[in-house]
């Protein structure tokens, strides 16, 4: 079975200073991991996503994540948060391995960022 | 642009009535995926299409709900005889590889159903 946690239901950040939403996993095999970012009204949006290679991805708006294997965390951040960034943000894992193909997402997490 | 539609965007019904919940895919896409997301909760998977093989129906939470997807490309989730609980936005994916690959699903805005 895999599984996703997102520990902080919300992180509230001041305008200008970095940011990080949290984000561990579960799986049997090799994760593959995605963030995916939520606006009011709307559906999930992709971010990013880490399959292999170097564990820091970059996505897009400028935010990256970083993988750590031995941690099982796949944390989002950004170095300066902008007021347009506050949505709610899932993280989401699904395994490598042949035939698998559900995603499993995190409960997700709201951003607040202040002004 | 050419992304996932979803209709209706609202939707607002008796408890007991049937209720139909429409989904286009991106053209090309070969699979797709129905979620349920309910206030304060992450995605609940519901059912899966991959081309023309039987879908994976396991997440459906009761027998009240089926989907069918015809043709391919246009999905349809049907919830009969609603209960309040059912409350909650319909959201549906499209991805453009085999199942098992990296590509992200791309998601339509949903459809929120209230049930009175």
């Amino acid at each position: 079975a895999q599984s996703v946690a997102q520990p902080e239901d919300q992180v509230n950040v001041a305008e200008g200073n970095p940011l990080t939403v949290k984000c561990t996993y579960s799986v049997s095999g090799n994760p593959y991991l995605f963030w995916y970012v939520q606006y009011p009204n709307r559906g999930l949006q992709f971010l990013l996503k880490y399959i292999t290679g170097d564990n820091l991805v970059k996505g897009s708006y400028g935010f990256e994540a970083e993988f750590n294997k031995s941690q099982t965390s796949f944390h989002l951040k950004k170095p300066s948060a902008l007021v347009s960034d506050s949505a709610l943000y899932f993280c989401a894992v699904r395994d490598s391995g042949a035939g698998s193909y559900q995603l499993t997402f995190g409960k997700g997490t709201k951003l607040s960022v202040i002004p | 642009g050419a992304g996932v539609s979803q209709s209706p965007s609202n939707k607002v019904t008796e408890k007991g009535k049937d209720v139909e919940l429409r989904c286009d895919p991106i053209s090309g896409h070969t699979a797709l995926y129905w979620y349920r997301q309910s206030l304060g909760q992450g995605l609940e998977f519901l059912i899966y299409f991959q081309g023309n093989s039987a879908p994976d129906k396991s997440g459906l939470p009761s027998d009240r709900f089926s989907a069918e997807r015809t043709g391919g490309s246009v999905s349809t989730l049907t919830i009969q005889r609603t209960q309040q609980e059912d409350s909650a936005v319909y959201l549906c994916a499209s991805s453009s590889r085999p199942p098992n690959s990296n590509q992200p699903q791309h998601f339509g805005d949903g459809t929120r159903l209230s049930i009175l």
